[in-house]
């Protein structure tokens, strides 16, 4: 069963860069995996950040930005804000329909 | 106004069956693919099935390939999860999602959101 790999919990301090991963349990990600990003915060539903990639929904801010980093996915954030306080998920297209979600990382700016 | 609201979850014993249902309103329902989505109490977020705007693929994860079946009624804009064989481990708020495609392939993303239908399986 393939699994995907995120960082369990990351900090990072307000107005600094931090760069969340996305990994696969048994080989590379690639864009063909059509790498997505979500941010959910407690108590509410997932916010799509980043998808195929890199391409930012509308009305998502540019300070978050995606790419693949070696043989991961990644979301990078630039200049955090204390509302970036929060979880996120990324989620890989296995091919046929199948998408399968990471652990998930929570974020913590401090 | 454009909303999914879920309903249909509740307190099922462990081998038992339970069916979901997504009602949408506000956008044209069958433009888009959907799926549903779970978060288990205090874990993250899993897929669990996507279906086509035809019906016409689905996919599913394997923690519930065989036991789940999901599908749609476009005349009533309706959204469904058949859940059979229920195992204390599938306990989750079961979220609806709409895909930005109407095809579950791949590329896009998740831009609409339930607020979800809490399942909990236990004896």
């Amino acid at each position: 069963q393939t699994v995907v790999t995120q960082e369990p919990s990351i900090s990072v301090s307000p107005g600094g860069t931090v760069t969340l991963t996305c990994g696969l349990s048994s080989g590379s990600v690639s864009s063909r995996h059509y790498p997505s990003w979500y941010q959910q915060t407690p108590g509410h539903a997932p916010r799509a950040l980043i998808y195929d990639t890199k391409t930012r929904p509308s009305g998502v801010p540019d300070r978050f930005s995606g790419s693949i980093f070696g043989n991961k996915a990644a979301l990078t954030i630039t200049g955090a804000q204390a509302d970036d306080d929060s979880d996120y998920y990324c989620v890989l297209c296995l091919g046929s329909g199948i998408w399968v979600f990471g652990g998930g990382t929570k974020l913590t700016v401090l | 106004e454009v909303q999914l609201v879920e309903s249909g979850g509740g307190l099922v014993q462990p081998g038992r069956s339970l069916r979901l249902s997504c009602a949408a309103s506000g956008f044209t329902f069958d433009d888009y693919a959907m799926h549903w989505v779970r978060q288990g109490p205090g874990k993250g977020l899993e897929w669990v099935s996507g279906i086509d705007w035809n019906s016409g693929s689905t996919g599913y994860a394997d923690s519930v390939k065989g036991r789940f079946t999901i599908s749609r009624d476009n005349a009533k804009r309706t959204l469904h999860l058949q859940m059979n064989s229920l195992r204390p481990e599938d306990t989750a708020l079961y979220y609806c999602a709409r895909d930005v495609a109407a095809t579950i392939l791949g590329g896009w993303y998740l831009d609409l959101w339930g607020r979800g239908t809490l399942v909990s399986v236990s004896s």
